[in-house]
């Protein structure tokens, strides 16, 4: 059974430009969560999905993100018009089900230039 | 809004000492997670808890949900233990809201 994946791991922009991250949880997993880890900073979170719904998007911010789970294929994140400010590490983790420990991806590291 | 922090933020131990992170939060919670980032920079989890005390090798986790704080405790640390502990809590809705982190150094 495959862990989280994520993909790409390390992804470079230039200022303006949009940001897509992809995210496959684990085999029979519903749920989705994105969580940011800006440098020298902890962990936020950002959103948490279901298949086809937003439950919580509380922690993104308002402008230039966007997250889906679709029925079929991986939870994206999408950022557009990227800013240096967007630079991090972008963390996916799923789960069974609500309330259920979560299991992490390998994160993507987006740079923004 | 719940506020979480850990204690100490950085922790240099010999190999084989015994080592305790705690976390404190300040809002009831439904569960507590501990998590561990490696140097490269992914994250496992390593315990979810809402009550006692759970043991995973080496590792044990506790909380007492009265006091609101957790602690995670490393028996026989070793140097592949070094890493950076992640204390996050779930209010409603799944939503893990995470202390700073404590960077954990073990030396041989």
């Amino acid at each position: 059974n495959a862990g989280v994946m994520q993909n790409p791991r390390h992804l470079v922009r230039r200022r303006g430009q949009e940001a897509r991250l992809r995210c496959s949880p684990m085999k029979g997993h519903s749920h989705v969560y994105w969580y940011r880890q800006l440098p020298e900073e902890g962990l936020k979170f950002m959103v948490y999905l279901q298949k086809e719904n937003i439950i919580d998007e509380s922690g993104m911010p308002k402008e230039r993100f966007s997250a889906e789970f679709p029925k079929e294929g991986p939870s994206i994140l999408r950022i557009q018009q990227v800013v240096r400010g967007d630079s991090a590490a972008y963390f996916c983790a799923s789960s069974p089900q609500g309330a259920n420990e979560q299991y992490f991806g390998p994160g993507t590291r987006l740079t923004v230039t | 809004k719940n506020e979480v922090e850990q204690s100490p933020q950085n922790l240099t131990a010999q190999e084989g000492e015994f080592i305790t992170i705690n976390c404190s939060y300040s809002v009831g919670i439904s569960a507590l997670h501990w998590l561990q980032q490696h140097p490269g920079g992914g994250i496992v989890s390593l315990f979810m808890l809402s009550s006692g005390k759970k043991k995973h090798g080496r590792l044990i986790a506790t909380i007492n949900i009265q006091e609101k704080h957790s602690s995670l405790h490393i028996t026989a640390s070793h140097p592949r233990d070094s890493a950076v502990y992640i204390c996050g809590t779930e209010t409603s809705g799944s939503r893990l809201t995470f202390g700073e982190g404590t960077q954990l150094t073990v030396n041989p």
